[in-house]
C-alpha cells in the first residue's frame, strides 16, 4: 500500500527565509511523486512532481523537491519564501500498476504561513 | 490554459436527499476521478473511471455513490440519499493517459443538513 507522511501540519517562516516542507513516502514499487498547493477557497494545483527522472524536481513559483530514495523522502524547499506562498501543501504519492490505474494518496497537508 | 471545472460550487442539501456534482474534465483526457476531502481531514481519492466504466474505487465508494459520464464533456457524482458524513469538497479530476499527471478542479463544497 502507498502512504506518505508529512511532517509538521504547521509550518511558520519569516518573509525571506527558507521553505522547507517535509515528506516522507512509503510504497513497495518505485513512486511518482507530487506536490500540489491549495489556496483558500480553491482547488488544487500541481506544484511539481516527480516521475523516475531527474531526482531533482523544480517546479512552479520558485519550489523545488528531492526524490530521495535512501532516505524515502521528498521533501519540498524554496529558497526565499513569499507572502504569496501562504497556503497549504500537500505531499502525494500515485504508484504504477501494469493493468490497474493509478489512484493517488495524499498527505494530511502542511499549512505554510509567512510572517512579514 | 485548460482547466476542469466543477458546478456547483457549493451545494446545501437535506440529509436523505439526492445530489448530483457535476465536472467538466480537459477535453483530451482519458481519464477521470473523484476525491473528497472532509474539513480538516485528507484528501481521499474515491473512484476512476475510465472508457465508460469504473477502473478503480475505494471502500468510501459503496452503493450510495454512482459516476457517469452522460456526454462527451460532462463528468458526475451522484450521492443517492446523503447523509451529514457526506459534508465534505468534492474534487473531480482528469488525466489525459494511465499515470500522468491528475488536474484538479476547483471544487464542490456539499453540505449536508
Amino acid at each position: 500500500a502507498q502512504s506518505v507522511t508529512q511532517l509538521g501540519s504547521h509550518v511558520s517562516v519569516s518573509e525571506g527565509a527558507l521553505v522547507l516542507l517535509r515528506c516522507n513516502y512509503s510504497s513497495s514499487v518505485p513512486p511518482y511523486l507530487f506536490w500540489y498547493v491549495q489556496y483558500p477557497n480553491q482547488g488544487l494545483q500541481l506544484l511539481l512532481k516527480y516521475t523516475s527522472a531527474a531526482t531533482l524536481v523544480k517546479g512552479i513559483n520558485g519550489f523545488e523537491a528531492e526524490f530521495k530514495k535512501s532516505e524515502t523522502s521528498f521533501h519540498l524547499t524554496k529558497p526565499s519564501a513569499h507572502m504569496s506562498d501562504a497556503a497549504e501543501y500537500f505531499c502525494a504519492v500515485s504508484v504504477g500498476n501494469s493493468g490497474g490505474y493509478q489512484k493517488v494518496t495524499f498527505g494530511i497537508g502542511t499549512k505554510l504561513q509567512v510572517i512579514p | 490554459e485548460p482547466e476542469v471545472t466543477q458546478t456547483p460550487s457549493h451545494q446545501v442539501t437535506q440529509m436523505g436527499q439526492e445530489v448530483i456534482l457535476r465536472c467538466v474534465p480537459i477535453s483530451n483526457h482519458l481519464y477521470f476521478y473523484w476525491y473528497r476531502q472532509i474539513l480538516g481531514q485528507k484528501v481521499e481519492f474515491l473512484v476512476s473511471f475510465y472508457n465508460n466504466e469504473i477502473s478503480e474505487k475505494s471502500e468510501i465508494f459503496d452503493d450510495q455513490f454512482s459516476v457517469e459520464r452522460p456526454d462527451g464533456s460532462n463528468f458526475t457524482l451522484k450521492i443517492r440519499s446523503t447523509k451529514l458524513e457526506d459534508s465534505a469538497m468534492y474534487f473531480c479530476a482528469s488525466s489525459p493517459s494511465l499515470g500522468d499527471t491528475q488536474y484538479f478542479g476547483p471544487g464542490t463544497r456539499l453540505t449536508v443538513l
